[in-house]
């Protein structure tokens, strides 16, 4: 049963157009939520996170939205670059504030064209 | 490169042998987890370790595998008896302590199951 769900496998925008990537969650007792972006031949890297009492987040370009009541997130990254390009994963825990037992979804392939 | 490493790279394995990961934490800190990411999957937990302490195994195979992280020196991840299914690649990541702290990930060993 998978309780991190990226529906979209793979997503291709343009250079300067705005990447929504988005995740849904099965799991009402996951209180973090985070996401991290893989390179090919590296290890995930720490994005940005949000804790479930709050609906938004923002770090530079990218802003993560949650809506609970819908167990949905998203992803957004304005403007999109082509250093973008990689895989996004997105990660909820339920360890009330520990965060080291990520259930992780299956990743988002994006492609930003130059 | 003071981040999280992990040796080897690669590594090909024989049905029946034995195989052994190293992962050497980022300095300073003290937590080490494992996960592993099966082809067309995402990352799942396996075990998080302190020095000389297995915090949580919940999410090791019953059987034929074992992890530790000794007083000295890197933690290890230990499979005995490999078979096809476990090839995967195993990812280390590390923190400071349990806390909220984003976990930061090594590159991960492939390993490959003849």
């Amino acid at each position: 049963d998978q309780q991190v769900k990226q529906n979209s496998p793979s997503l291709s925008v343009q250079e300067g157009r705005i990447s929504i990537l988005n995740c849904d969650y099965t799991n009402s007792m996951f209180d973090y939520f985070l996401w991290y972006k893989k390179y090919p031949a590296e290890g995930p890297t720490f994005l940005i996170s949000i804790s479930s009492i709050k609906d938004k987040n923002e770090d530079g370009r990218f802003t993560v939205f949650l809506n609970k009541s819908a167990k949905h997130l998203s992803l957004h990254i304005v403007p999109s670059q082509p250093g973008d390009s990689a895989v996004y994963f997105c990660a909820a825990s339920d360890s009330g504030g520990s965060n080291y037992k990520l259930t992780f979804g299956k990743g988002t392939l994006l492609t930003v064209n130059p | 490169n003071a981040g999280v490493m992990q040796n080897p790279r690669h590594l090909v394995r024989r049905r029946g042998q034995e195989a052994r990961l190293r992962c050497s934490p980022m300095k300073g800190h003290s937590h080490v987890y494992w996960y592993r990411q099966l082809p067309e999957e995402g990352l799942k937990f396996m075990v998080y370790l302190q020095k000389e302490n297995i915090i949580d195994e919940s999410g090791m195979p019953k059987e034929r595998f074992s992890a530790e992280f000794p007083k000295e020196g890197p933690s290890i991840l230990r499979i005995q008896q490999v078979v096809r299914g476990d090839s995967a690649a195993y990812f280390c990541a590390s923190s400071r302590r349990d806390s909220n702290s984003p976990l930061h990930f090594g590159n991960g060993t492939r390993l490959t199951v003849t």
